[in-house]
């Protein structure tokens, strides 16, 4: 198993420009979800989904977009970037909700963009 | 919503010392969980713990629900341990079905 893939590793973006930061899981997990990490934040949650066909905001939605049309993938859009979004971005995924028992979160690997 | 606070910030040590790391947090849990950042930036779950005692080789965790906090114990620390340890939970009901991370734990390991 793979686990969880992010592409791009690395992105710059001007201002205004849109992009989406790709996420994929082959480990057959129903919650998938997305995090921005920013330097002495700690790790904020953005979006997340509980199944293919759903998705619900999480602490910081805005700028962001996502959707879910299959259970292994689950793309972040940026549709019209800003210096605000720069910083690190996580996917993570898990079998069950984050609210259901026994549900460790396994993170992929990270997309660092700069949006100048 | 609700708070994690984890202590100390920073933490520096000699290689085979024993560290122990605490996370606070100001409300009920129904998970909570340890994430181990390394130098690369990547994050690894360590532990699965709302409640009770893991191990897992030198790393074990504590979770006392009732008094709303956790412990991350390494012993015999290797420059491997270096990185951030993070804590994050998931309070019940209601809201976000997401983790809320603390702002982490700055380990360094000096050989």
């Amino acid at each position: 198993n793979a686990g969880v893939t992010q592409t791009p590793k690395f992105q710059v973006l001007k201002t205004g420009q849109s992009m989406t930061l790709q996420c994929a899981q082959d480990m057959n997990h129903e919650y998938m979800s997305w995090y921005r990490q920013d330097p002495g934040m700690g790790l904020r949650l953005i979006h997340y989904s509980v199944g293919a066909g759903i998705t619900d905001q999480g602490e910081v939605p805005n700028g962001y977009n996502v959707s879910r049309s299959t259970t292994e993938d689950f793309p972040l859009r940026l549709l019209s970037a800003a210096p605000s979004q720069t910083s690190v971005y996580f996917c993570a995924s898990s079998p069950h909700t984050q609210s259901s028992y026994n549900s460790p979160l396994h993170f992929g690997n990270g997309t660092r963009l700069t949006v100048t | 919503g609700i708070q994690v606070e984890q202590s100390p910030p920073d933490l520096i040590l000699q290689e085979g010392a024993n560290s122990t790391l605490r996370c606070n947090f100001s409300d009920s849990v129904n998970n909570l969980q340890w994430f181990h950042q390394n130098p690369w930036g990547q994050l690894i779950n360590l532990f699965y713990i709302p409640s009770g005692t893991k191990q897992n080789g030198r790393l074990s965790a504590t979770t006392v629900a009732t008094e709303r906090y956790s412990l991350l114990y390494i012993s015999s620390s290797q420059t491997t341990d270096s990185g951030v340890y993070f804590c994050a939970v998931v309070p019940p009901g209601g809201g976000a079905d997401g983790l809320t991370f603390g702002k982490g734990t700055h380990l360094i390991i000096q050989p």
